[in-house]
């Protein structure tokens, strides 16, 4: 299985709800990453987590709490969120070490943030 | 540092046609290089990667790219253009080893004309 499942595919929220995105992946990768695409822009880094602790943090907001809670599972949990956060949210996977460190991407979340 | 120039922020082509996408890196040490496609409103794609192996290297869907080191290039071509192919394409550099930040080049859109 090389795939990287993400949901929701769109999700529309109000500047006060709360929201959580969701990947996963069942390739055994031990790192996975967060991306924030804007339109004809290359994505993002905002997050990474190797063994299920965050090891980078690209000094995202706040309103963005990434989770590891286990190493299939990466969540992005949304709140407070402003308009000029809507994107696509990407979730990655790949090998913590060797040479097959490509990363593989989920289909994305599309957020609307009204 | 490391860094990915993409030149050509569109191409086009007509089907049946050879297809060049340019792409120049700048790295300190010796980079993992990668070319990931992006159809509308989908995630990345994985096309092929470089690294430190052979030089030509094969992907899919008939892509192929070539390192030259003396240029810094790593060009990406396929000799006919399918429809199917338009696309947003985006020239990557890493480390060699281990999970890395990637660097994206900023793309380049590939139209295909009947």
């Amino acid at each position: 299985d090389t795939e990287v499942t993400q949901t929701p595919k769109h999700l529309v929220m109000g500047m006060t709800n709360k929201k959580s995105l969701k990947c996963e992946q069942h390739m055994g990768h031990r790192a996975m990453y967060w991306y924030k695409q804007k339109a004809k822009k290359p994505p993002e880094l905002m997050f990474v987590y190797s063994y299920e602790k965050l090891s980078i943090n690209e000094s995202v907001p706040s309103r963005f709490s990434p989770e590891c809670p286990n190493s299939s599972l990466l969540n992005l949990h949304l709140h407070a969120l402003q308009p000029e956060d809507s994107a696509l949210y990407l979730c990655a996977s790949s090998q913590v070490s060797g040479d097959n460190n490509e990363q593989f991407f989920g289909p994305g979340t599309r957020l609307t943030v009204l | 540092a490391q860094s990915v120039t993409q030149l050509d922020s569109h191409v086009s082509v007509s089907e049946g046609t050879p297809v060049l996408l340019r792409c120049n890196y700048s790295s300190s040490y010796s980079p993992s290089l990668f070319w990931y496609v992006q159809h509308p409103n989908k995630g990345l794609q994985l096309l092929l990667k470089y690294t430190s192996a052979a030089t030509l290297v094969k992907g899919i869907n008939g892509f192929e790219a070539e390192f030259k080191k003396s240029e810094t290039s790593f060009h990406l071509t396929k000799p006919s253009a399918h429809m199917s192919d338009a696309a947003e394409y985006f020239c990557v550099v890493s480390g060699v080893t281990g999970f890395q930040k990637l660097v994206f080049g900023t793309g380049t859109r590939l139209l295909v004309s009947p």
